[in-house]
């Protein structure tokens, strides 16, 4: 059974920063590549980023470009998103997923909440 | 800016059929998109349903296709069920490594 479970999430300040883990078992995690999306409360899902699958290429939003650096232990079967510069546009929900068929999504995790408020 | 567009709201009857639509904001969607779709309820993770247009994923009841209707990606939903009432987004893969969610669609079944 594949299972993907965030943590990491909480509440910071804005300007602060945050780590983002996704420990991933049930699948050859380093076959895959994997990715973030965000939920702001009561909005739809964002994409956020994404990871090859050894880690040799990253993908980026235009809004998290240079504040969010996407990272991923093969070895330890982890997905990590380190958050800087946080913004209070930042507070979402945010979902780890691995690739699924075809240039889609696959499974979801339970997400973990971000808060970024004052 | 690329805009994925989808109806922000739909309802149907118990035993109905409904089509949700996604499209671009320019242009049209077709098959080189890789439309997917996937079904969120209120406080749940999202569950992926279709991907690469019409393919259902592992455990989707077949009562869920997806086609391309005209410019447009669709999903259907055939005979719904009062658990079928859900958000529903759309996903076109835009090349480089890079996705577009639509606005997702609120489906009431009554």
């Amino acid at each position: 059974e594949v299972q993907l479970v965030e943590s990491g999430g909480g509440l910071v300040q804005p300007g602060g920063s945050l780590r983002l883990s996704c420990s991933a078992s049930g699948f050859t995690f380093s076959s895959y590549s994997m990715h973030w999306v965000r939920q702001a409360p009561g909005k739809g899902l964002e994409y956020v980023s994404g990871i090859s699958s050894n880690g040799g290429s990253t993908y980026y939003t235009d809004s998290v470009k240079g504040r969010f650096t996407i990272s991923r232990d093969n070895s330890r079967t982890t997905l990590h998103l380190q958050m800087s510069s946080l913004r209070a546009e930042d507070t979402a929900v945010y979902y780890c997923v691995n690739r699924g068929g075809s240039n889609s999504f696959g499974y979801w995790g339970q997400g973990t909440l971000v808060t970024v408020s004052s | 800016q690329t805009v994925v567009t989808q109806e922000p709201s739909f309802s149907v009857s118990p035993g109905g059929t409904v089509t949700l639509t996604c499209g671009l904001s320019s242009g049209s969607v077709s098959t080189d998109y890789y439309p997917s779709w996937y079904q969120q309820t209120p406080g749940q993770a999202p569950r992926t349903l279709i991907y690469s247009t019409n393919i259902r994923s592992s455990g989707v009841p077949d009562r869920f296709s997806g086609s391309i209707l005209g410019n447009k990606a669709a999903l259907t939903i055939t005979g719904a069920q009062a658990d079928d009432e859900s958000d529903y987004y759309c996903v076109l893969y835009m090349g480089s490594g890079t996705w577009v969610f639509g606005g997702g669609t609120k489906l009431t079944v009554l």
